[in-house]
């Protein structure tokens, strides 16, 4: 089945830098899509970004386009998150999650990992 | 800017039944945006239970349903159960790569 670990979190002063880590297992990860979707203390889910199974299209949501990069290494069935000059309000619970075992459908998360905090702060 | 809207809180009594929407700001909902509905808890990760207007996700009951409502993307649930109260959040795709959340609705089951 599938499961997905994000890791990396922790606390980062405002400016700073982080990466997250999402290892994935129970599927073919070379083969799948995969998204980071974000959530503030006390606020609702917030997509952030999808890279496509070969990592040749990426899509982010305008909150974080320049500032976050997504990118994988098929050969580790690992995806990242790399989140720079970080502002407080960039401050939630990261998830990374898959698609749907179905085709055409990769942009819509179904399977999800538990999460990663990540605090800015000074 | 594209907002996806819901309402902020519902209630429904044990057993009865309640229909959630998910509309935009401007313009209509349909199959093309392709709503995914998604429940949580506190402290807990998001669970999926519909993608794609009216597809089940693993292990979800029959009694919760998706549809088209008019102009906004819907999700039923009937025979309300205590453990149904959480927050529902529903994800329309923009056709642009990007996909946006609702501000989700919080569902109390009294």
């Amino acid at each position: 089945q599938v499961h997905l670990v994000e890791s990396g979190g922790g606390v980062v002063q405002p400016g700073g830098s982080l990466r997250l880590s999402c290892a994935a297992s129970g599927f073919i990860f070379r083969s799948s899509g995969m998204h980071w979707v974000r959530q503030a203390p006390g606020k609702g889910l917030e997509w952030m970004t999808f890279i496509r199974y070969d990592g040749s299209y990426k899509y982010y949501a305008d909150s974080v386009k320049g500032r976050f990069t997504v990118s994988r290494d098929n050969s580790k069935n690992t995806l990242y998150l790399q989140m720079n000059s970080l502002r407080a309000d960039d401050t939630a619970v990261y998830y990374c999650a898959k698609p749907p075992d179905l085709p055409f459908l990769e942009f819509l998360p179904a399977y999800w990992g538990q999460g990663a905090l990540v605090t800015v702060s000074s | 800017q594209t907002v996806v809207t819901q309402e902020p809180s519902f209630s429904v009594s044990p057993g009865g039944t309640v229909t959630l929407t998910c509309g935009l700001n401007s313009g209509s909902v349909s199959t093309s945006y392709f709503p995914s509905w998604y429940r949580q808890t506190p402290g807990q990760a998001p669970r999926t239970l519909i993608y794609n207007t009216n597809t089940h996700s693993s292990g979800v009951p029959s009694r919760f349903s998706g549809s088209i409502l008019g102009n906004r993307a819907a999700l039923t649930i009937t025979g309300a159960q205590a453990d149904d109260e959480s927050d529902y959040y529903c994800l329309l795709y923009m056709d642009s790569g990007i996909s946006i959340f609702g501000g989700g609705t919080k569902l109390t089951v009294l």
